[in-house]
């Protein structure tokens, strides 16, 4: 069983409009992660939560909104989407915030 | 300038041959984690490690915090050992967010 669960697994969306991605993780872990993945670029680090509490942002835009409702929820809202956000998001979570941190498959968004 | 700098960018391998890939950082970097991404873009842990020596079967990592570069290296190559190799450097930070190379792709031919 997949451990660590993203959804949708593709998304196409249109300018302008939002969208929610999902993030699940049943490795009983404490952190939790969002990651992008662009063409030709290194995996980038977007945000990092620990026992639901926001520890690290790297995203110079607001239009980027993680959203934790549970301890093993880590959403990210985006809004105003550009084709520019076309990307591979990919959630991650740890045990402690200091240790190993597993991927999830990711949600590949293709904004049009 | 590139924080991770991994080498070579591809390269490609007879099956059964060895080889190492490198990481070398211009970050802090405390921890280095190493992974596997498939071709249908699975991340797939292979390593953490902290400064030191860390072995799994035919792969086997390094990381030299004070020359601030990791290896990884492949014994016996395997057509399953294709994909690209990330490096991530994590700092000791309070978010520990990870830094990646920008992968090696790796091909085993038969």
């Amino acid at each position: 069983d997949p451990k660590i669960i993203q959804k949708p697994k593709y998304l196409v969306a249109v300018t302008g409009s939002e969208k929610i991605l999902i993030c699940e993780q049943y490795l009983g872990h404490n952190a939790m992660y969002w990651y992008r993945q662009s063409a030709k670029k290194p995996l980038e680090f977007m945000f990092s939560y620990s026992y639901q509490k926001l520890m690290d942002n790297q995203t110079a835009s607001s239009r980027f909104q993680p959203q934790s409702s549970k301890k093993n929820h880590l959403d990210l809202q985006i809004t105003a989407l550009k084709p520019d956000d076309s990307a591979t998001y990919f959630c991650a979570s740890s045990q402690t915030g200091q240790d190993t941190q597993y991927f999830g498959p990711g949600t590949r968004l293709l904004v049009l | 300038g590139d924080k991770v700098k991994q080498s070579p960018s591809a390269l490609s391998l007879q099956e059964g041959t060895n080889s190492a890939l490198r990481c070398n950082f211009s970050i802090a970097a405390t921890t280095v984690q190493w992974f596997l991404q498939n071709p249908r873009g699975s991340l797939m842990n292979l390593f953490y490690l902290v400064p030191g020596t860390k072995e799994n079967g035919r792969l086997k990592s390094a990381f030299d915090s004070k020359e601030s570069y990791s290896t990884l290296h492949i014994r016996d190559a395997q057509l399953e050992d294709s994909g690209t190799y990330f490096c991530a450097a994590g700092a000791n930070s309070a978010g520990n967010k990870l830094t990646f190379g920008i992968g090696t792709r790796v091909l085993v031919r038969p």
